[in-house]
């Protein structure tokens, strides 16, 4: 199975602020990666695609790169409504896996 | 629009059975790879079950702790997922989500909640 390391687990930022969060993948994925947003009572909602594609409607402050096996969602410019649940999740090979878990919190 | 709707979820006793749905639409059910992904209260995301397509003999495979419990099937002709849960455990408490690869993105379902208690 594809280990996924997210981190932090938890950050406290304050709006306008750029935020960064990293998963490392324990073997190339070919760009295989989604990032979603995940806020209580509801589904994951996908903001990244292939690892850096921004899915329609996503704000473009948004953005996802990779780098060998670490990719890395930011945040430019954080809204309160950035609060929020963000997960990663590799799609080349089946287990499916993902990350931990990161949660955003808004000073 | 690609739009899949779980239904089925509900209370259900320890050993229990419980079937889920998943009505699909926008996009060709028959050449998609879909898996139910779950939830646990408070808890990280799992993959659980995967249909392969049509062309493949709609294969299917099954995350280690619900082999042998959990059956994944399709109705082709009502382009609906199904996922049969037998022998249910409190551990399998969770939001089920169906969920499909059309790559280059994968997509997901709004969810249903599956409570197992006595």
């Amino acid at each position: 199975d594809i280990q996924m390391t997210q981190s932090p687990s938890t950050l406290s930022a304050s709006v306008g602020d750029r935020v960064t969060i990293t998963c490392r993948t324990s073997q190339s994925i070919s760009s295989w990666l989604a990032w979603y947003q995940q806020k209580p009572g509801k589904a994951p909602k996908l903001l990244i695609y292939k690892a850096s594609s921004l899915e329609s409607g996503v704000p473009s402050r948004f953005s996802g790169s990779e780098s060998g096996t670490e990719f890395t969602l930011t945040i430019n410019s954080l809204q309160p409504d950035d609060s929020a649940t963000y997960y990663c999740q590799q799609y080349y090979a089946y287990p499916l896996t993902f990350g931990g878990g990161t949660k955003v919190e808004i000073k | 629009e690609v739009q899949m709707v779980e239904s089925g979820g509900g209370l259900v006793k320890p050993g229990g059975s419980l079937r889920l749905s998943c009505a699909a639409s926008g996009f060709t059910f028959s050449d998609a790879w879909m898996s139910w992904v779950r939830q646990a209260p408070g808890k990280g995301l799992e993959w659980v079950a995967r249909s392969k397509t049509k062309g493949e003999g709609w294969t299917t495979d099954y995350a280690a702790p619900v082999r042998g419990r959990f059956i994944i099937s399709r109705d082709e002709s009502g382009n609906t997922l199904y996922l049969q849960m037998n022998s249910l455990k409190t551990e399998d408490t969770a939001v089920y989500y169906c969920t499909t690869d059309l790559s280059p993105k994968y997509l997901w379902g709004q969810g249903t909640l599956v409570t197992v208690s006595s």
